[in-house]
């Protein structure tokens, strides 16, 4: 089945430890993105990667890290997590246009709490 | 600034009635336009999608609407289920390079039975 996963599903985690979500997909799709969803602003990008060690800052990329060191996989990381990082975030990947089209597949949400 | 504004925020309709959802946009380069369903403790999935060539396109009971030269688009629910209840976001995005969406903030739509 053709997936995107994201790992923890739910994270309460205190102010300065740092955390890795994971993100995994099994599509062979070459651009992976990170979103932030927060009540009244919708979703936000984060970072994105156009191919493996290709990354590019998003909308809101402070206080956040990434790597594309495989096709499959792209984890977020926040080295110092705050309380505004509180918030519940979305992984998603795309194929090449003229393949599999614009269409972006989500993951299915890691909600994060930071205290 | 907020390049795709969307309205309601929130809507309720009666079952079997028209649900219709608004959205605007900045940015003439923009040449997708898809709409994301999610429901409650899930990723958003693509529900329909237009290119700026056409000014409908019609999936089942849904349509999006196209006016390009007020840089508007509308999503039209049919015949409004339960099962339709759900948040609903419009997107908007560059083709020609990685197809960063830029997203809308969400509309709440309740379909009451």
């Amino acid at each position: 089945e053709a997936q995107v996963t994201q790992n923890p599903r739910y994270l309460i985690t205190v102010t300065g430890k740092k955390l890795t979500v994971t993100c995994s997909q099994n599509m062979n799709h070459e651009y992976m993105s990170w979103y932030r969803q927060d009540p009244g602003l919708g979703l936000r990008q984060i970072y994105y990667s156009m191919n493996v060690e290709v990354t590019d800052k998003g909308d809101v990329p402070e206080g956040y890290k990434v790597s594309r060191k495989e096709k499959r996989n792209f984890p977020l990381i926040l080295e110092s997590p705050s309380p505004n990082q509180t918030s519940l975030y979305f992984c998603a990947s795309r194929g090449s246009v003229g393949t599999a089209g614009y269409e972006q597949y989500f993951g299915p949400g890691t909600r994060l709490t930071v205290t | 600034q907020q390049q795709v504004k969307q309205s309601p925020q929130s809507l309720i309709v009666q079952k079997g009635g028209i649900s219709i959802i608004n959205c605007a946009y900045e940015n003439t380069a923009f040449d997708y336009f898809p709409w994301y369903q999610q429901f409650p403790g899930k990723g958003p999935a693509l529900l329909i999608a237009i290119r700026p060539d056409v000014s409908e396109k019609k999936e089942g009971r849904f349509t999006i609407s196209f006016n390009k030269s007020a840089k508007q688009f509308s999503l039209h629910i049919m015949d409004s289920q339960p099962g339709d209840s759900a948040t609903y976001f419009c997107a908007a995005s560059i083709g020609r390079r990685y197809s960063t969406l830029t997203f809308g903030k969400g509309t709440m739509l309740l379909v009451s039975p």
